[in-house]
């Protein structure tokens, strides 16, 4: 799998977009990205995930650079509910792999009032 | 639906006790997994199965077996529990098509003094 690099920790307004960067340059044809996010002493949470297209759902946006090589994560307008540890992921989909994501230590996003 | 339930939610154990953490999904999910989530760490894969009958070792599955004779459950078992095994567990399904959108239960903090 590739190696993911995601910044420690990020501040930002509530209300305001949040925006995580990630950066995988290794990343191969066939890897997607996976974000999810773990709020304080819970299960992580699936957000997003894309292969090459930008991609939108009901939490966030995902943006793929066209190389691939990094993306970013937009909560577009943040709440303090969006306080969490957010982890960027990359994996080949396959049928064997849907158990063995591997997290790292993710970004810690801070929503401040 | 319930998602994906681990018991119990807090447990203490002596060096060498024997336990079992109970997991459960309702959502007929082929893949179900363990991770452990050690303090201001990501999470890291023990043991995870592809379907009933089926199961291999994550990334640090010493000190720990596994079974899965049914689809719904996927307990983790604690042979001889030692200090280095305080951590807190967590376990997760996915249906496997494809993509790994993983459901996370709530957790189990587990202290071996």
């Amino acid at each position: 799998d590739a190696k993911t690099t995601q910044p420690t920790s990020m501040d930002c307004a509530e209300g305001r977009a949040a925006n995580l960067p990630c950066n995988h340059s290794t990343i191969s044809g066939n890897e997607y990205v996976y974000w999810y996010r773990q709020i304080h002493s819970q299960g992580p949470q699936y957000i997003i995930h894309g292969l090459k297209n930008n991609e939108t759902n009901e939490m966030a946006s995902l943006i793929i650079t066209e190389d691939r090589k990094s993306s970013t994560l937009i909560l577009p307008h943040a709440t303090l509910r969006d306080t969490a540890v957010y982890y960027c992921i990359v994996r080949v989909a396959g049928e064997t792999s849907g158990s063995r994501l591997t997290f790292g230590e993710g970004t810690q996003l801070t929503v401040n009032p | 639906n319930a998602g994906v339930t681990q018991t119990p939610k807090f447990q203490v154990l002596k060096t060498g006790q024997s336990m079992t953490l109970q997991c459960a999904q309702d959502m007929n999910h082929e893949y179900m997994s363990w991770y452990r989530q050690d303090p201001g760490m990501g999470l890291r894969l023990i043991h995870y199965s592809v379907g009933a009958g089926i199961t291999d070792q994550g990334e640090v599955p010493n000190g720990y077996n596994v079974s899965r004779s049914t689809t719904e459950d996927f307990p983790l078992r604690l042979l001889s529990a030692a200090p280095s095994q305080t951590s807190v567990y967590f376990c997760a399904s996915s249906s496997g098509q494809g993509y790994e959108k993983l459901f996370f239960g709530s957790g189990t903090q587990l202290s071996v003094l």
